[in-house]
């Protein structure tokens, strides 16, 4: 079984310039989640999609980051401007089950 | 109070060592207590998983969880250096969300 894809690996940008990063979850799997993981800490949601549908982003800074989950499948968070607090790595993970996640290997962002 | 706190770490071991990893919450509303573990430069993978107090067994590895006291945790038997990573513990609350403690790095030395 295939497992979350991620991409770009790694992305290196200047502050106040844009950046996408794509998902394509395990198939089958209804619910995709974005989580932001900066260094020494833990992941912090940042959406949560079932199916095509927003069911918490409370924690996105809808300023200036964006999230789609086009046909229930695959996703794009972007950042747009970017700012130097935004260098973590983000991370999509996906499920079939409550609770049990399988996560991509993540994008690590640097904002110079 | 934050709404999880792990112990931080780093933790440096022998191998073969038990390990204690563990984590305080706040919020009686999670209802699943789990604990992930994370290679460096990969994403989190589900290590254990229970909703219940007591313990759970799985191999070398053991999830306790104490509700009353609002405290959970893992140990390692037998701790290998390919043991070595982050583990988080992490909540679910209702409609899915997982809630992470900050992680604790542990480290097993041949």
């Amino acid at each position: 079984e295939a497992g979350v894809a991620q991409s770009p690996r790694y992305k290196i940008i200047e502050k106040r310039q844009s950046v996408a990063f794509w998902c394509n979850p395990i198939s089958g799997h209804a619910t995709l989640y974005w989580y932001q993981q900066i260094l020494g800490q833990g992941p912090k949601l940042l959406i949560q999609f079932q199916n095509n549908g927003v069911v918490d982003d409370s924690q996105l800074p809808k300023d200036r980051f964006s999230a789609e989950r086009l046909k229930g499948v695959d996703s794009t968070l972007k950042i747009q401007p970017a700012k130097l607090e935004d260098s973590a790595v983000y991370l999509c993970a996906s499920s079939l089950n409550v609770g049990k996640l399988f996560f991509g290997s993540g994008t690590q962002l640097s904002v110079l | 109070q934050k709404e999880v706190e792990q112990d931080p770490g780093p933790l440096s071991v022998p191998e073969g060592a038990i390990v204690s990893l563990n984590c305080t919450y706040s919020n009686s509303a999670f209802q699943y207590f789990m604990w992930y573990r994370q290679y460096s430069r990969k994403g989190p993978e589900l290590l254990m998983y229970t909703y219940s107090s007591g313990n759970k067994e799985d191999g070398r590895f053991t999830a306790q969880v104490d509700k009353s006291s609002k405290y959970i945790s893992l140990f390692i038997r037998d701790s290998q250096p390919s043991d070595s990573a982050t583990y988080l513990c992490a909540f679910l609350v209702e409609g899915g969300k997982l809630i992470f403690g900050q992680g604790t790095e542990l480290s097993v030395k041949p």
